[in-house]
C-alpha cells in the first residue's frame, strides 16, 4: 500500500529565510506526487505536482519541489518565505488504479518576523 | 482552473439531528468525487468515493449508514451526517477529479461541523 511520510510536524522559519519541507513516499511504481497548502479553516490548494519528466517542478507562490527516486523523496522548497506562507502543508501520492489520494500527516509552517 | 465549492462552510446542529453538506463542481463535470474528514491537527482521512449514478464506495471503518453520500448529478455530491453526535464534529472536505484527469484533484473549501 502506498504511504507518505512528512517527518517534520512543525517548522518555524524567519521571514525571508529559505525553506525546505520534507516528504518521503512509498509506492510500487512511478508515483504521481502533489504538494497542497491549507490555510486555517480552509480547503486545500494545489501548490505543484509531479507526474513525469523534469524532476524539478515549479509551482505557484514561488514554490518548487524536486523528485528524487533514489531517495523516495519529494521535498518542497522556497528560497525566501513570506509571512503569508504560514499554513499547513501536505504531501500526497495518488494511486493510479482508483485515483485515491494518500496524504502525509502535514507540516505546520510558522513564520517569525 | 477547476473550482469546487462546498456549502455550508460552517454548521452547528443539535445531537440527534441530520446535516447535509453539498459539494459542487462549478465549471466542470465530475463523475467521481471524494469525501475526506480532517480531525484537529491531523491529516485528511478518505471517507468515501462518490460515483455519479451509482453507490458510493466507503473506506474501511466508515459507517455508510451514518454518512450517506449521494452523487445525483455530474456536478453535485452530498454528504449527510445522520443522527449526528458530538464525536462527528469535524472538518469535512470534498474533492473532485479535474477535467484533465491524470490524478489531479481539486478541493472544496471545507465544511466545519459542530454537533452540540
Amino acid at each position: 500500500a502506498q504511504s507518505v511520510t512528512q517527518p517534520d510536524i512543525h517548522i518555524t522559519v524567519s521571514e525571508g529565510a529559505s525553506l525546505e519541507l520534507r516528504c518521503n513516499y512509498s509506492y510500487g511504481a512511478t508515483p504521481y506526487l502533489f504538494w497542497y497548502v491549507q490555510s486555517p479553516g480552509q480547503g486545500l490548494q494545489l501548490l505543484l505536482k509531479y507526474f513525469s519528466g523534469d524532476t524539478l517542478v515549479q509551482g505557484i507562490k514561488g514554490f518548487e519541489a524536486e523528485f528524487k527516486r533514489s531517495q523516495s523523496s519529494f521535498n518542497l522548497r522556497k528560497p525566501s518565505v513570506h509571512w503569508s506562507d504560514a499554513a499547513e502543508y501536505f504531501c500526497a501520492v495518488v494511486n493510479f488504479g482508483n485515483e485515491k489520494l494518500t496524504f502525509g500527516t502535514g507540516t505546520r509552517l510558522t513564520i517569525i518576523p | 482552473g477547476a473550482v469546487v465549492s462546498q456549502h455550508p462552510s460552517r454548521v452547528i446542529c443539535k445531537s440527534g439531528t441530520s446535516v447535509k453538506i453539498e459539494c459542487r463542481s462549478l465549471d466542470f463535470q465530475a463523475t467521481t468525487m471524494f469525501w475526506y474528514r480532517q480531525f484537529p491537527k491531523k491529516s485528511l482521512m478518505l471517507m468515501a468515493t462518490s460515483n455519479e449514478g451509482s453507490k458510493a464506495t466507503y473506506e474501511q471503518g466508515v459507517e455508510k449508514d451514518k454518512f450517506l453520500i449521494n452523487h445525483a448529478s455530474l456536478t453535485l455530491s452530498t454528504l449527510t451526517v445522520t443522527s449526528a453526535h458530538p464525536e462527528d464534529s469535524s472538518f469535512y472536505i470534498c474533492s473532485a477529479r479535474g477535467p484533465s484527469g491524470a490524478g489531479e484533484l481539486f478541493f472544496g473549501e471545507g465544511s466545519r461541523l459542530t454537533v452540540l
